[in-house]
């Protein structure tokens, strides 16, 4: 998927554990997002970053942390894992020099019990 | 409050016949808007973007179609295929915000 990975690609939490998704990408851009897909609610923007040190909230922020030290990495972490956060993750980035473009990576599919 | 809505959540259509998927959005400032495509355990694949100055945009067997005095756009393929079966979602963003904000989904199936 145009060069954006995801680790890992399944995971079973217990309610209150903690987690971070990994996700990368080798087309050197400097836009990377986090979203979550849910059944009937379609794909919601949880964080994104315009460059390394800057990050922003989406739609749907709260429970979820950022951060942006590398143009590559831009890990989704989870720090208190609550059910209602049972969703698919995807990471995307462009892979132009343009930001409308977005492709994403393959997906996380977490489970918190 | 949901800016980007698709009313539709399925879609049936026969091989070869025309497939059109909606959208509507509410915020004016969206200045291009997209179609993804995503299989089961995949993510989404780019499809098509048009840009708000234009009105139609074709690559293909896909066509976007953009109404910006009704805030409505869709998507059109001709002819459809069983493998153009999947979910398709709208998307619309802003360059000033750099935020992509997708619909709800709208199921395709192509049947023989």
């Amino acid at each position: 998927n145009a060069g954006v990975t995801q680790t890992p690609k399944f995971q079973v939490l217990k309610t209150g554990q903690s987690m971070t998704l990994q996700c990368a990408q080798d087309m050197n851009h400097e836009y990377m997002s986090w979203y979550r897909q849910d059944p009937g609610m379609g794909l919601r923007l949880i964080h994104y970053s315009v460059g390394a040190g800057i990050t922003d909230q989406g739609e749907v922020p709260n429970g979820y942390n950022v951060s942006r030290s590398t143009t590559e990495d831009f890990p989704l972490r989870l720090l208190s894992a609550a059910p209602s956060q049972t969703s698919v993750y995807f990471c995307a980035s462009p892979a132009g020099p343009r930001t409308d473009t977005q492709y994403f990576g393959p997906g996380t599919r977490l489970t918190v019990l | 409050d949901q800016q980007v809505k698709q009313n539709s959540p399925s879609l049936s259509v026969q091989e070869g016949r025309i497939s059109i998927l909606n959208c509507d959005y509410t915020n004016s400032m969206f200045d291009y808007f997209l179609w993804y495509k995503k299989y089961p355990a995949e993510g989404p694949t780019f499809l098509i973007s048009i840009s708000s100055i234009k009105d139609k945009n074709e690559d293909g067997r896909f066509t976007v179609f953009l109404n910006k005095s009704a805030k409505h756009l869709s998507l059109h393929i001709v002819p459809s295929q069983p493998g153009d079966s999947a979910v398709y979602f709208c998307a619309a963003g802003s360059r000033v915000t750099d935020k992509l904000i997708f619909g709800t989904g709208t199921r395709l199936q192509v049947f023989p």
